[in-house]
């Protein structure tokens, strides 16, 4: 059975500095490997989505890593920005046809102003 | 526009009763999924449905039950059997077969079990 896990639970960092989120997970056989933003009391956002054939995904300030044979991916923030502030969670998709989603826990992210 | 709403956003429940989560989406989506959250975890999966008329349990559907009667609706019910209900439900939809598999989510509903 997947598990994710992500560390640290909790980050805070001064404006404008860069910063990494880490998740892991524990079965490398993943379809994706997908990166979601929650705001306080709201639902999701996705934010980038890595297929199992790629490496690394861009948008805009984030940037997103998968390295399989580890099972490890990293959500890098550059600049980060007050309205950065929020939970990031990662989640593994299945090979299934359901594509289900193992999430791990989330990390708090605040930026101070 | 396009998306998924869920309703009530905010419901509170007496012990011993059922009650019932809204989601619609008007995306055209195949696919819909209940996921339940509480603070400081990620979200698990409950139910899920590919296709009308068809759903399948997630990692932790005993004391909830759905239907999905039209594409654009899969409600969720709480009944009284599921002991610790109070948390934050999510409903998302995804487009079966999608190269993308991008999930998209509602803005959830708080259900508290006084």
């Amino acid at each position: 059975k997947q598990e994710v896990t992500q560390i640290p639970a909790a980050l805070s960092v001064p404006e404008g500095e860069n910063l990494v989120l880490n998740c892991s997970f524990t079965d490398s056989a993943i379809y994706n490997l997908q990166w979601f933003r929650q705001d306080p009391g709201k639902g999701l956002t996705s934010l980038l989505l890595i297929q199992s054939s790629q490496r690394e995904q861009t948008s805009g300030r984030l940037n997103a890593s998968l390295d399989k044979s580890s099972g490890r991916s990293t959500l890098y923030i550059a600049a980060s920005q007050p309205g950065d502030s929020a939970t990031y969670l990662c989640a593994a998709g299945d090979s299934g046809s359901a594509r289900q989603l193992t999430f791990g826990s989330g990390t708090q992210l605040t930026v101070l102003p | 526009d396009g998306g998924i709403t869920q309703s009530p956003k905010y419901l509170f429940r007496k012990e011993g009763q059922n009650v019932t989560l809204s989601c619609e989406q008007n995306l055209n989506h195949d696919a819909m999924y209940w996921y339940r959250q509480d603070p400081g975890q990620g979200l698990r999966l409950i139910y899920y449905s590919q296709i009308v008329n068809d759903f399948q349990k997630g990692d932790i559907a005993e004391g909830y039950s759905v239907s999905r009667e039209k594409k654009e609706s899969f409600p969720l019910t709480v009944t009284s059997a599921q002991k610790n209900p109070t948390a934050f439900y999510l409903c998302a939809s995804r487009r079966s077969g999608s190269g993308t598999d991008t999930p998209y989510f509602g803005p959830g509903t708080r259900l508290t079990v006084l």
